[in-house]
């Protein structure tokens, strides 16, 4: 079965530091999206994107969250200055038509 | 997107069907009812959606009451490899639209 990959699994950074999340779709998806989880909590969405642009975002994906299709295959989001709280498991999903959505195995971040 | 809710936790003997209710009594009719399950913190796994319908896969089956204000999630045999967290969710059909993770029910298959 095709799978969602993400890439590092495990992320560690300093406070105030940039971060990228890196994540390979399903090749022929056309939704993308990110959710993180902190520890012991409820799965949170982050972003929606689609047509290389920004469907929906939720409250937590302020001016320090960016998400990107910079080549067509990859989709990142990017942290432009790290805080203690963006401590958490990010996962990448993406969607076709038939409204399954496809989560990939996440990234650890972690804020020192 | 309409609320769910679910029993915090359940258990099943392996080899027997688990069936996971779900109640949501203010679904709207253009709203879907998905499942979802998480195994210990990895990504989320889709297992079958509906309108109001019955449906069957290979993973699952999902029963709809009549006027859609609950489901049951089945799986048949449950095996070790199902103790998860299962979320059902409900949200207007089509794959622009958020997820809207709730608290899930952690199902625990025991031996």
């Amino acid at each position: 079965e095709p799978e969602v990959t993400q890439t590092p699994s495990h992320q560690v950074t300093q406070m105030g530091q940039e971060v990228i999340l890196r994540c390979v779709p399903i090749s022929n998806h056309l939704y993308f999206y990110w959710y993180r989880q902190i520890l012991g909590q409820k799965v949170e969405f982050l972003v929606s994107f689609y047509n290389n642009e920004i469907s929906e975002k939720s409250e937590i994906f302020d001016d320090q969250f960016s998400v990107e299709r910079p080549d067509g295959s990859n989709f990142t989001l990017k942290i432009r200055s790290t805080k203690l709280e963006d401590s958490a498991m990010y996962f990448c999903a993406s969607s076709g038509l038939n409204e399954k959505l496809f989560f990939g195995s996440g990234t650890q971040l972690s804020v020192l | 997107d309409a609320k769910t809710t679910q029993p915090p936790s359940m258990d099943c003997a392996e080899g027997r069907a688990a069936n996971l209710p779900c109640n949501h009594s203010t679904i709207s009719g253009n709203e879907y009812v998905y499942w979802y399950r998480q195994i210990h913190s990895q990504g989320p796994q889709y297992i079958i959606h509906g309108l109001k319908n019955n449906e069957t896969n290979e993973m699952a089956s999902l029963i709809i009451t009549e006027d859609r204000k609950s489901s049951t999630l089945i799986l048949p045999h449950a095996t070790l490899r199902d103790t998860a967290v299962y979320y059902c969710i409900v949200r207007v059909g089509g794959s622009n639209y958020k997820l809207t993770f709730g608290k899930g029910t952690l199902l625990t298959v025991n031996p």
